[in-house]
């Protein structure tokens, strides 16, 4: 079974803080790496598809970044909004369709 | 365009009985997926479906049995519910890239599964 860690489990911050979190993965056998966005009471939403070890996306204030050599991907959030709460998934592949998915870091942005 | 659409959006079950959770998706993905979210734990996989005319496992499949259709539709079956399938359930498609299954899942709103 493979085990995919995301840190932290859940973090508060004030608006306009910059946070990031982290995905771990096992680093043999690399195929890819997905962000999810799952808000409340609605279904995950993909950010981000990290096929390429160094790959870096970004998508208005959120980016991320891969290294699949030591197994972990960082998303970031620059100046996070009341409207970036949400709990954010990874999910990691070995190969073709099974992807496995980490618990998520529920983050919090107060106003 | 709908997406992914499944039915019923809830649904209490007594131990024992049956019911098939049915998923659409509209976009001509070619994968499509069940996975059940409980709480403290991530998604986890029942079966997916590579391609229409195929199924297969994934990490939880006991209790559960699988259809793909045709290539837009696939169910999920519970033979004979268990208060154990309490949870949400969560069908996705999704669509091959250049050079394999890398693309990412597009969700359907979600099932409210409880089993008393």
């Amino acid at each position: 079974i493979l085990n995919v860690e995301q840190s932290p489990q859940s973090l508060h911050v004030q608006e306009g803080d910059s946070t990031n979190f982290t995905c771990s993965f096992p680093s043999s056998n690399f195929y890819a790496l997905h962000w999810y966005r799952w808000e409340t009471a609605k279904s995950p939403e993909a950010l981000f598809v990290m096929t390429l070890n160094g790959d870096e996306k970004k998508k208005g204030r959120i980016s991320a970044t891969l290294n699949t050599k030591e197994g972990y991907s960082y998303l970031y959030i620059k100046g996070s909004q009341p409207e970036d709460s949400a709990t954010y998934l990874c999910a990691f592949s070995k190969g073709t369709y099974k992807y496995i998915f980490g618990t998520g870091t529920r983050l919090k942005v107060l106003a | 365009n709908a997406g992914v659409t499944q039915t019923p959006k809830f649904q209490v079950l007594k131990t024992g009985q049956s019911m098939t959770l049915q998923c659409a998706q509209d976009m001509n993905h070619n994968s499509m997926y069940w996975y059940r979210q409980d709480p403290g734990m991530g998604l986890r996989l029942i079966y997916y479906s590579a391609s229409e005319g195929t199924t297969d496992k994934g990490e939880v499949p006991n209790g559960y049995n699988v259809s793909r259709l045709n290539k837009r539709e696939f169910s999920l079956r519970l033979e004979s519910a268990a208060p154990s399938q309490t949870s949400v359930y969560f069908c996705a498609s999704s669509d091959w890239g250049t050079s394999g299954n890398y693309n990412e899942q597009f969700f359907g709103p979600g099932t409210r599964l409880t089993v008393l």
